[in-house]
């Protein structure tokens, strides 16, 4: 079946733009989580959301990441005014309850 | 909060040799363990897993088993081959409510045919 999907694949934008970068989970995937992959680094978590309910947003690094789940299944991470050093891949992955995790292919964030 | 530490590479074999990436690992409670791979220009992949001490996860010739005693969840293969060039990452999953991947820094693993 169809995997986790994410777009834009890459994405530009100038210092103090604002970004929109999209989730596509697998079809019934409860959980879905954010993480930022910053060069040759792991994966951090971000937020996780169940359903539509953003149970966890301590990852979150400002006030000016923001995600949403709004009918708990297609998410989206904004980031508001962006900086150099928000440049990453954003990865996005989900889930059924039993832990395991399944991982879009993320999108690359340069800010120039 | 979980914390990973991981064998660091780059890690450069010959084909057919055998590899083992080193994980140790400190968590709250027993959680389960997760190895998952990047290929380059690819997302991460599920490996193998294990959800309790003394299971061994195994996929694709790779095995792993959770030591709790050690707190390690080492990643070995008899033979690796080219196509197995990847970087490797070890994570423990968080006890609390979010259920989160905790990441080491991944191990990069080059193999020469």
């Amino acid at each position: 079946g169809a995997g986790v999907s994410q777009s834009p694949r890459y994405k530009v934008a100038k210092r103090g733009q604002d970004v929109a970068l999209r989730c596509d989970p697998i079809s019934g995937h409860v959980s879905l989580f954010w993480y930022q992959q910053a060069l040759g680094q792991g994966p951090e978590f971000l937020t996780y959301f169940q359903n539509e309910a953003q149970l966890d947003k301590s990852g979150l690094p400002s006030d000016r990441f923001f995600a949403e789940r709004p009918e708990g299944s297609v998410s989206t991470l904004k980031i508001q005014r962006t900086q150099q050093e928000d440049s990453a891949v954003y990865l996005c992955a989900s889930g059924q309850r039993q832990e395991t995790q399944y991982f879009g292919p993320g999108t690359r964030l340069l800010v120039l | 909060g979980n914390s990973v530490t991981q064998m660091e590479g780059p890690v450069t074999l010959s084909e057919e040799a055998f590899l083992t990436i080193n994980c140790t690992y400190t968590a709250t409670g027993y959680p389960s363990l997760f190895w998952y791979v990047q290929y380059p220009g690819e997302g991460l992949q599920l490996l193998l897993k294990a959800t309790k001490a003394d299971d061994k996860g195994s996929n694709k010739g790779f095995e792993a088993t959770y030591r709790k005693e050690t707190t390690s969840f080492h990643l070995e293969k008899g033979s690796v081959q080219v196509s197995d060039s990847a970087v490797y990452f070890c994570a423990p999953i968080s006890s609390g409510s979010a259920r989160q991947l905790t990441f080491g820094s991944g191990t990069q693993l080059t193999v020469l045919p």
